[in-house]
């Protein structure tokens, strides 16, 4: 149980493009959804935390308004990078939680901005 | 400080050995402790969590927690090469979860 899944895995796009993540939790109902990035040989930064039907919390220094995120449902969360540049080139992983304390990462996106 | 201490590493083991892997937290409130697990390129997968005192055990891993001294460990038994990954110690103090930088270990054959 407790699976979680991302789309695209992998997405390649132009710089001043936008482009959507999205976060599903594919067996349990997903209260808490959070979304990190990782930058090669570092470790998790969190980027936000989003509660179904409100609106995400952004940890400092986080554009609110280049990482838009909207948590739209129980089971799905996504994550639109506005105008990407390419130091927005990165990997970006959601996790989920059904409540309890445990967070469920899914694979990952890596994002790559030309 | 920071809030989740780790040993950035590496940390290299032989096959086979026991493998001890260390965090330290800051938040004495912090009531939850995790383990993950990060291969190269992938995301990070839940190895254990641990709530009390003392050891939990699954498998060849076990957790131990010691509030008093605020640090939690993950040993990992008869070591293998697929054990070689990033090791993320993560506390929960409160309404989220706090990740450490995370252990580079090499299980050597």
């Amino acid at each position: 149980g407790a699976v979680v899944s991302q789309h695209p895995s992998r997405v390649i796009c132009k710089s001043g493009t936008s482009v959507k993540i999205e976060c599903r939790s594919l067996d349990f109902q997903a209260t808490t959804m959070f979304w990190y990035r990782q930058f090669p040989k570092q470790s998790l930064m969190l980027m936000a935390t989003s509660n179904e039907g409100s609106k995400a919390t952004y940890e400092q220094g986080v554009e609110k308004d280049k990482f838009l995120i909207n948590h739209a449902s129980l089971t799905l969360s996504t994550l639109t990078v506005t105008s990407a540049h390419p130091e927005d080139s990165s990997f970006y992983i959601c996790s989920a939680s059904g409540g309890q304390e445990t967070q469920y990462f899914g694979p990952g996106t890596r994002l790559l901005v030309l | 400080q920071k809030e989740v201490e780790q040993n950035s590493g590496p940390l290299s083991v032989p096959e086979g050995a026991i493998a001890s892997l260390n965090c330290t937290y800051s938040d004495r409130g912090s009531q939850s402790f995790f383990w993950y697990r990060q291969y190269s390129g992938k995301s990070p997968e839940l190895i254990m969590f641990i709530y009390s005192n003392g050891d939990k055990e699954d498998g060849r891993f076990t957790a131990q927690l010691n509030k008093a001294s605020q640090y939690v460990s993950l040993l990992i038994r008869d070591s293998q090469p697929s054990d070689s990954a990033t090791y993320l110690c993560a506390v929960n103090p409160g309404n989220d979860m706090r990740f450490g930088a995370g252990t580079r270990l090499t299980v050597k054959p």
